[in-house]
């Protein structure tokens, strides 16, 4: 089974500023990793993913992440975070053969003037 | 391109009672997966319909219950509904049953 940690229930932030939210996953098969985007009264968005291949990925609105398979991490960072993304950020995991997709906590983004 | 799309919006329902919740799958999308989101929380997997069949199921009761459609659309049912039951519940649909998920915005349900 398949489990993941967002290590920070709120992040706040100064735009224009970089930003890293932190992502763990627990699994003992090969995964597929994914950040999602929610904004009030909205569903989920999504922002990257991770399947296969280069362990860097980019996504949309600037963001990035990087897998780190030794360290089953999956963080997501800004080089300079704008006050429209504020907002939820999911990080989730899925694997490989599964149906099932299994979302963090999240982490609030609030992006301060 | 539409996406997926999710009714009614809001519902308010008495303890007890039973609810259907209705989603509209994206065009080309044979798969479609519930989630509950309690407020402040991520989003629980309660169920997936693949191909008009459950493909696999969360930690919920039985009283929650789904269909799926041919054209992929999907209901989700409730009964007996419990106060811990208000949520937003998700839709999401995937190109297959392990694709990236597309949501819909959610229906807000709330039991007095």
């Amino acid at each position: 089974a398949q489990s993941v940690t967002q290590l920070d229930s709120q992040v706040p932030v100064f735009e224009e500023a970089p930003v890293e939210l932190r992502c763990n996953y627990s699994s003992s098969v090969s995964v597929y990793l994914f950040w999602y985007v929610q904004y009030p009264n909205q569903g989920l968005q999504l922002l990257l993913k991770y399947l296969s291949g280069s362990t860097l990925v980019k996504g949309i609105n600037g963001f990035e992440a990087e897998f780190n398979k030794s360290q089953t991490s999956f963080h997501l960072r800004k080089p300079s975070v704008h006050i429209s993304d504020t907002a939820e950020y999911f990080c989730a995991v899925s694997d490989t053969g599964g149906f099932k997709t299994i979302f963090g906590a999240g982490t609030r983004l609030f992006v301060k003037a | 391109e539409t996406g997926v799309t999710q009714s009614p919006t809001h519902l308010i329902k008495t303890r007890g009672q039973q609810v259907t919740l209705r989603c509209s799958s994206q065009s080309g999308h044979n798969t479609v997966s519930w989630y509950q989101q309690a407020l402040g929380q991520g989003p629980q997997f309660i169920f997936q319909y693949y191909r008009e069949e459950e493909n696999g199921r969360g930690n919920f009761p039985p009283r929650f219950s789904g269909l799926q459609f041919p054209n992929y659309s999907s209901e989700l049912n409730v009964n007996a509904l419990e106060l811990d039951d208000s949520a937003l519940y998700l839709c999401a649909s995937s190109l297959s049953y392990n694709s990236p998920l597309h949501f819909g915005n959610g229906t807000r349900l709330t039991v007095t």
